[in-house]
């Protein structure tokens, strides 16, 4: 069975500058989150999509950070502009069953360093 | 206070020591998960337990409910299982999860 994939895995930009990350999740798993990681904490959740909708959102900085899952498979994260604070790792899962109850598959992460 | 605590937050080890990595969380909860994280950055589920205790390989995870405690056991370490290891559990809506801040676990041969 296929993992969550996620691109790039690396990207390096400059503040105020835009980028976009992409995933792919295990086929069939209709819930789909987005974390956010910055160095020495553990992942925060950004947002949680349930097939293509929005199930929480709460913690997306919205001024700066959109997602979206158009046709409930994979899904793009952009953050735009980019700032120095936004420096982490960035990482998609996805799981079968809605909720904190199922087990949550993550995928390999893209490292964001913005300069 | 955070939701999910962790104990220690680093731990240097020789080869072949057990391991013990301790959880608390504030929340009530009807399941825990273990979770690896490699340098590299990708996590790995160890284990999800709502009860009791679970073997896998070296790795032996319990959890007591009533005290809201959970252990990661390492038995026979090796440098192999470096990595950062996270406890999670799900949020108050139960939509999402909320992570500890993970333990660095170094190995030494």
């Amino acid at each position: 069975e296929a993992g969550v994939a996620q691109s790039p895995r690396y990207k390096i930009i400059e503040k105020r500058q835009s980028v976009a990350f992409w995933c792919n999740p295990i086929s069939g798993h209709a819930t789909l989150y987005w974390y956010q990681q910055i160095l020495g904490q553990g992942p925060k959740l950004l947002i949680q999509f349930q097939n293509n909708g929005v199930v929480d959102d709460s913690q997306l900085p919205k001024d700066r950070f959109s997602a979206e899952r158009l046709k409930g498979v994979d899904s793009t994260l952009k953050i735009q502009p980019a700032k120095l604070e936004d420096s982490a790792v960035y990482l998609c899962a996805s799981s079968f069953a809605a909720g904190g109850q199922g087990e949550q598959f993550f995928g390999p992460g893209t490292r964001l360093t913005v300069l | 206070k955070n939701e999910v605590e962790q104990s220690p937050q680093n731990l240097t080890a020789q080869e072949g020591e057990f391991i013990t990595i301790n959880c608390s969380y504030s929340v009530g909860i009807s399941a825990l998960h273990w979770l690896q994280q490699h340098p590299g950055g990708g996590i790995v589920s160890l284990f999800m337990l709502s009860s009791g205790k679970k073997k896998h390989g070296r790795l032996i995870a319990t959890i007591n409910i009533q005290e809201k405690h959970s252990s990661l056991h390492i038995t026979a370490s090796h440098p192999r299982d470096s990595a950062v290891y996270i406890c999670a559990v799900p949020g108050y809506n139960n939509n999402d999860m909320r992570f500890g801040a993970g333990t660095r676990l170094t190995v030494k041969p």
